[in-house]
């Protein structure tokens, strides 16, 4: 099976500019979580689909948003970036239906905002 | 708050000797623990879960209610084993993890 694809790999943005991400989950899963890491904060939970819908939210401003499509594929959206938006984004997979099903990472999407 | 705390964020040892990365935590529920670990270039992977309960690349993980704690242990550390640990929390079920700033493991020859 593939693994969990996020693209794209780097994005280089100014403040104040949007941007998408995008993550593509292993065959069968139905759960996408996003994660933010940055040195100083770690890897902080940002929100998680299943079956389209927004299951859990981290404490992240409403500039962060995302969305999951019918195949599970999912998008998250960052609007009017900050310089401190600046971070390395996960994206996780997992089957999750009812209890908690191992994440599986993907290589992340690396955000710079100048 | 749910809280994981890596105390240790570099962790060098050699190789053959004993490993224990500490993980406490805080949480007022019963909680999910698990160890993460990103080798060189890989991407983040599941290592152990506290309900499995098993040994994975020698590695165990015995959750402590009472100290609040969920350390790692390998009695003979490889230099295979060098990487990043995370250890991560989660809220009975809810598929979200609170995660350690992490520790990075060095074995040496």
């Amino acid at each position: 099976k593939a693994g969990v694809t996020q693209t794209p790999r780097y994005l280089i943005k100014t403040r104040g500019q949007q941007v998408t991400l995008s993550c593509s989950p292993i065959s069968g899963h139905r759960s996408v979580s996003w994660y933010q890491q940055t040195p100083g904060q770690g890897l902080q939970f940002l929100f998680e689909y299943f079956s389209e819908t927004q299951r859990n939210k981290g404490n992240f401003p409403g500039r962060f948003s995302g969305r999951q499509f019918s195949n599970s594929r999912s998008e998250m959206n960052v609007s009017t970036l900050e310089l401190g938006d600046s971070a390395l984004y996960l994206c996780a997979s997992s089957l999750a239906g009812e209890g908690l099903s191992p994440l599986h990472f993907g290589n992340g999407t690396r955000l710079t905002v100048t | 708050a749910q809280r994981v705390t890596q105390p240790e964020k570099l962790l060098s040892v050699f190789k053959g000797a004993p490993v224990e990365l500490k993980c406490n935590y805080s949480y007022s529920g019963s909680p999910e623990l698990f160890w993460y670990v990103q080798y060189s270039r890989q991407r983040l992977q599941l290592l152990l879960r506290h309900i499995s309960r098993e040994s994975i690349k020698g590695f165990t993980a015995d959750l402590n209610k009472g100290e609040t704690s969920f350390h790692l242990k390998k009695p003979f550390a490889q230099e295979e084993d060098s990487a990043m640990y995370y250890c991560a929390l989660s809220n009975q079920g809810a598929q979200k993890l609170v995660f350690g700033q992490g520790t990075r493991l060095t074995i040496n020859p």
